[in-house]
């Protein structure tokens, strides 16, 4: 099974600041990554498909990239809503593997 | 609007059995692959299951396969996860979601609000 790493697992930032968070796979997964987004006792939302397309709906301050084995999900500048966890998931190969989640907190 | 609704959680003793269904509306359900995903209590995210949009492809989460059966009837627009010989360990919530383009093997763009399964004696 290909494993998701993600770090950090916590990080803590104030409104404004830009933050990236980092997704390493075992394996490599082409750019075949998505990023999710989910709050407390709320469903997952997907942000970024394919590594670095962004979803519609999603706000263009999120942003993803890489390929191969690394990628990075970054916040060009941090807002309110954004304070949640954030997963990654490689959908190159069965079964499908999630990272642990970076949960985003206020500093 | 492109909806999921899970039902069928509930608590059920270690060795026990449990369906969740899954009802998708809003767009054409056969076209797409399903999966089910899972969350213990304070823990990240598990996927646990995956079928094609016609049924003929399944496929399973190592920590669930020989247990857990995934099915859907396309002429009720449903998806289904049977559970069986339960472990406390499967306790979660379980989410049914949506690939998001048609055929397999994508992200998932929609997803239920999901259904509660607590396994404990």
């Amino acid at each position: 099974d290909i494993q998701m790493t993600q770090s950090p697992s916590t990080l803590s930032a104030s409104v404004g600041d830009r933050v990236t968070i980092t997704c390493r796979a075992s394996q490599s997964i082409s750019n075949w990554l998505a990023w999710y987004q989910q709050k407390p006792g709320k469903a997952p939302k997907l942000l970024i498909y394919k590594a670095s397309s962004l979803e519609s709906g999603v706000p263009s301050r999120f942003s993803g990239s890489g390929s191969g084995t690394e990628f990075t999900l970054t916040i060009s500048s941090l807002q309110p809503d954004d304070f949640a966890s954030y997963y990654c998931q490689q959908y190159n190969t069965y079964p499908w593997t999630f990272g642990q989640g970076t949960k985003v907190e206020i500093k | 609007e492109v909806q999921l609704v899970e039902s069928g959680g509930g608590l059920v003793q270690p060795g026990g059995s449990l369906r969740l269904s899954c009802a998708a509306s809003g767009f054409t359900f056969s076209s797409y692959a399903m999966n089910w995903v899972r969350q213990a209590p304070g823990k990240g995210l598990e996927w646990v299951s995956a079928i094609s949009g016609s049924g003929d492809s399944t496929y399973y989460a190592d920590s669930v396969k020989g247990r857990f059966t995934i099915s859907r009837d396309n002429s009720k627009n449903t998806l289904y996860l049977q559970m069986n010989s339960l472990r406390a360990e499967d306790t979660a919530v379980y989410y049914c979601a949506k690939d998001r383009v048609a055929g397999i093997g994508d992200a998932f763009d929609i997803w239920g609000l999901g259904t509660m399964v607590t396994v404990s004696s």
